[in-house]
């Protein structure tokens, strides 16, 4: 089984800066099968990024997901007040297909 | 548009099954593999099976193997999951969701909160 661990845990920023959210794998994720989901609470996840740097329809260009292998990050460049919410990394490369344990981004 | 629609929330008691309904419209069900994942209470993400699109091949997560089972029908467009011998740690919300191209979850239900207490 693959593990993802996010970090940090909590990452208080304001908006208009910039964030950077980090998903490290176990093992290495194979093709860059690698997707990032932010969740708002009581809403289902919502696809960002899949296959590592692709952005999802609809997904606003200050997103950006970059990195190969075992390392990857997620990238807000301006945050905007929606942007405040639980990110987490998933690897659906191989079975089992897991998530990270998940990284709040909450106003400093 | 791409939307799928889960049932609504479900009571139960230690030991009782449940079983969820997804059903999918806005796109061309047959040729979707489908997910599940849970959501326990103030916790994280955890993926549960997937299975593929004509419904003959499935996968689980180790931890749930021999509870969950899901099945699928063309007709109604719709994917289901049940989970047996439930326990008051599967109280959690349950959503499905539909693979893409690079095997990410690009759509999901809104979900379905279970609880299991006696």
């Amino acid at each position: 089984e693959i593990v993802l661990t996010q970090s940090p845990g909590t990452l208080s920023l304001s908006p208009g800066e910039r964030a950077t959210l980090s998903c490290r794998a176990s093992q290495s994720v194979s093709s860059s099968y690698l997707g990032w989901y932010q969740q708002k609470p009581g809403q289902a996840p919502r696809l960002l990024i899949s296959g590592a740097s692709t952005r999802a329809t609809g997904i606003p260009d200050r997103f950006s997901g970059s990195g190969s292998g075992t390392d990857f990050t997620l990238t807000i460049s301006r945050l905007e007040p929606e942007d405040f919410a639980v990110y987490y990394c998933q690897q659906c490369g191989s079975s089992p297909y897991t998530f990270g344990q998940g990284t709040k981004l909450e106003f400093k | 548009q791409v939307q799928l629609v889960q049932s609504g929330a479900e009571v139960k008691k230690p030991g009782a099954s449940v079983k969820v309904s997804c059903r999918a419209s806005g796109f061309i069900f047959t040729n979707y593999y489908f997910h599940w994942v849970r959501q326990a209470p103030g916790q994280g993400l955890e993926w549960m099976g997937i299975i593929n699109p004509t419904g003959d091949v499935t996968t689980y997560a180790q931890k749930l193997q021999g509870r969950v089972t899901l099945t699928r029908h063309t007709s109604t467009s719709t994917v289901y999951m049940e989970v047996t011998s439930l326990r008051a740690d599967d109280t959690a919300v349950y959503y499905c969701a539909r693979r893409d191209l690079r095997g990410s979850f690009d759509s999901w239900g809104q979900g379905t909160l279970v609880t299991v207490s006696s």
